[in-house]
């Protein structure tokens, strides 16, 4: 039973680039989140994504954004990259939009991206 | 954007000795919930908890969720090596699909 998938582990950007995170959703989920965590912190929720519509949005900017295809795979995209964007991008997957009552997040491994 | 406050922020102990450490939130959850992560992987659910006042075991580990709906609790017995880690709790609300995470607790076990 695979869990969720994310490509790729680590990514070296410049500022100012474009940066595009993949994520494949635990089977039998039909649900993608996205978070970021900085170093030494708690990730943080970006959006999420149900019936390949962004659903909910965190506090970040119209930088970020996401889709997901009909296999309930996903994609984060982050436009004109600042340093302050160097983190781990977390993806989780849950079956339905409400997460944890009946299907609490599962994480992946996240992608590690430097901005330099 | 907000985060939980954890404590404490680290904790140094004994292979054999029991860990408490807790959460709090300004704001109401309806959900609790407790995650470990490990260097280099994506944090992993130990507890779920969904009732105001519930306590949950899982092996070893015990959680409760605070009467107030505004705290949670972990206690870990009689601790091991591979409880080392980063334990972070996390809350959420009915019909809300976004996690609040907390700051992170940091467990060392000194040999």
């Amino acid at each position: 039973d695979a869990g969720v998938t994310q490509s790729p582990t680590h990514l070296i950007k410049t500022r100012g680039q474009q940066v595009t995170l993949r994520c494949s959703p635990k089977s039998g989920h039909d649900t993608v989140s996205w978070y970021q965590q900085a170093l030494g912190q708690g990730p943080q929720f970006i959006f999420q994504y149900y019936e390949e519509e962004e659903r909910q949005r965190g506090n970040f900017p119209d930088r970020f954004s996401g889709h997901q295809f009909p296999n309930y795979s996903s994609e984060l995209n982050v436009n004109a990259l600042w340093l302050g964007d160097s983190a781990l991008y977390l993806c989780a997957s849950s079956l339905g939009p409400f997460g944890s009552y009946n299907s609490p997040l599962h994480f992946g491994n996240g992608t590690r991206l430097t901005v330099t | 954007g907000q985060q939980l406050n954890q404590s404490p922020q680290s904790m140094f102990i004994q292979e054999g000795e029991d860990v408490s450490m807790n959460c709090t939130s300004s704001s109401i959850f309806n959900t609790w919930l407790w995650y470990k992560q490990d260097p280099g992987e994506g944090p992993v659910l130990l507890i779920a908890l969904y009732k105001a006042g519930e306590l949950t075991s899982n092996g070893r580990l015990t959680a409760q969720f605070g009467i107030t709906r505004k705290d949670s609790f972990l206690n870990i017995s009689a601790s091991i090596p591979s409880d080392v880690g980063i334990y972070f709790c996390a809350g959420q609300d009915f019909g809300n699909e976004k996690l609040t995470f907390g700051t992170g607790t940091r467990l060392t076990i000194i040999p």
